[in-house]
């Protein structure tokens, strides 16, 4: 079965800082791009960041670039989150997702995690 | 960086009806364009990529049309299992952006 499983979320207090991460299985991982997803409590879906294949091309939101960190391991299946001076705003469900298409960098997500919840407070 | 507009932000229709919904871009974006639908407390699913394709395992009554910065999302005859909240999402760089969402209820 072709899925992605975060991990690493919890409560934290402002300033502080978390890794998540997202291993997946079913499908040739090294040879996809993935993205992490956010969603505040009652809000609507943010993209937070995007890593692509072999970690060559790399973005942010504006709202996160220079305090989180998105990196993986092929070797693994697994991608990463690491994200310091956490702030209240930070607080919601983070879903790992995966790009449905290998011939490009950018496109639809067509796998995602069941989320972990940060809570920042 | 491009905007995403949804509207409407909420509607209730009963079923059977025709339901659009709107995205616009603020700048032209091409076919760049995905439709997720969220269940209450389920994660997003892809409903339609590239403005009008229809991603696998999805009902034919989801149908998704337009190009430049005017997107439409049409379900044909609404049902009760299509409660959810719609959103849009630009794919033309790797800034991914969302619309802020379409919430569906029926009447």
């Amino acid at each position: 079965e072709v899925q992605v499983v975060e991990s690493g979320g919890g409560l934290v207090k402002p300033g502080g800082s978390l890794r998540l991460s997202c291993a997946a299985s079913g499908f040739t991982f090294s040879r996809y791009t993935m993205n992490w997803v956010r969603q505040a409590p009652g809000e609507g879906l943010e993209w937070v960041s995007s890593i692509t294949s072999s970690s060559g091309y790399i973005d942010y939101a504006n709202s996160v670039k220079g305090r989180f960190t998105i990196s993986r391991d092929n070797a693994k299946n697994s991608v990463y989150l690491q994200m310091n001076s956490l702030r209240a705003e930070d607080t919601a469900v983070y879903y790992c997702a995966r790009l449905m298409t290998t011939v490009t960098n950018w496109g639809a997500f067509d796998i995602w995690g069941q989320g972990t919840v940060v809570t920042v407070s | 960086d491009i905007q995403m507009t949804q509207s409407p932000s909420s509607l209730s229709a009963s079923v059977g009806d025709r339901v659009t919904i709107t995205c616009r871009a603020s700048q032209g974006i091409s076919n760049y364009l995905a439709w997720y639908q969220q269940k209450p407390g389920t994660v997003p699913k892809l409903l339609i990529y590239a403005a009008s394709t229809l991603q696998s395992g999805v009902p034919s009554r989801f149908s998704g049309s337009g190009s430049g910065s005017d997107f439409t999302l049409t379900i044909s005859s609404l049902q009760p299992e299509d409660v959810a909240t719609y959103y849009c999402q630009k794919y033309d760089s790797a800034l991914a952006t969302f619309g802020q969402g379409t919430k569906v209820e029926i009447k």
